[in-house]
């Protein structure tokens, strides 16, 4: 299965944008690429995915590099709920989703 | 919309007592699975089915059987509980099994086995 590698942590201001890194430099042409997070003791939650092209939507906008083998998570303006375990994961079709350690991020007031 | 329910949300066995951990899903989503959570980790995967009827081994199956006779319901039994097992468990659902299909988590069940 195809890795991805994140940062363990990350900090970031309260009301500021906030950009989460992740490599995966074994992408293959087929992958989705996942993000979730997941707030303290809770199930993980959706945030975004994309292919090929950048994505938006309400949460989150998702930034892929031209040859795939990064992405960047972007929260506009971080709030203190956005504190949490966010995971990229690449995900291909007929295949489960595998999780790695994800970074966690502490937003400061 | 109840999305996926997990029950209980907590238990605490004694080593070598079975138990099943409960998922029900009200989406009519194919597929679903089963992932435990040790501390500090991210979601290992347990097992997995893509339909009523068919069942699959993921990352870690040992000492657990999964079931899936409904759409809604994907228990999961402990055979023989090992303190090894503690963990949170928790059971996801999606729509099908594209890649482009995300997926939906229940709010887990944490388990002590002393």
């Amino acid at each position: 299965d195809a890795k991805t590698t994140q940062p363990n942590s990350m900090e970031s201001n309260e009301e500021e944008p906030v950009h989460l890194p992740c490599n995966h430099s074994t992408i293959s042409g087929t992958d989705y690429i996942h993000w979730y997070r997941q707030l303290p003791s809770q199930g993980p939650e959706y945030v975004i995915h994309g292919l090929t092209s950048n994505v938006n939507n309400r949460m989150a906008s998702l930034a892929i590099a031209e040859d795939r083998k990064s992405s960047t998570l972007i929260l506009h303006r971080a709030t203190l709920r956005d504190a949490a375990v966010y995971y990229c994961i690449l995900k291909v079709t007929g295949n489960q989703f595998y999780f790695g350690t994800g970074t966690s991020l502490t937003v400061i007031p | 919309n109840a999305g996926v329910t997990q029950t209980p949300k907590f238990q605490v066995l004694k080593t070598g007592q079975s138990m099943t951990l409960q998922c029900a899903q009200d989406m009519n989503h194919e597929y679903m699975s089963w992932y435990r959570q040790d501390p500090g980790m991210g979601l290992r995967l347990i097992h997995y089915s893509v339909g009523a009827g068919i069942t699959d081994q993921g990352e870690v199956p040992n000492g657990y059987n999964v079931s899936r006779s409904t759409t809604e319901d994907f228990p999961l039994r402990l055979l023989s509980a090992a303190p090894s097992q503690t963990s949170v468990y928790f059971c996801a659902s999606s729509p099908s099994t594209g890649g482009y299909s995300e997926a939906f988590f229940g709010q887990g069940t944490r388990l002590t086995v002393v």
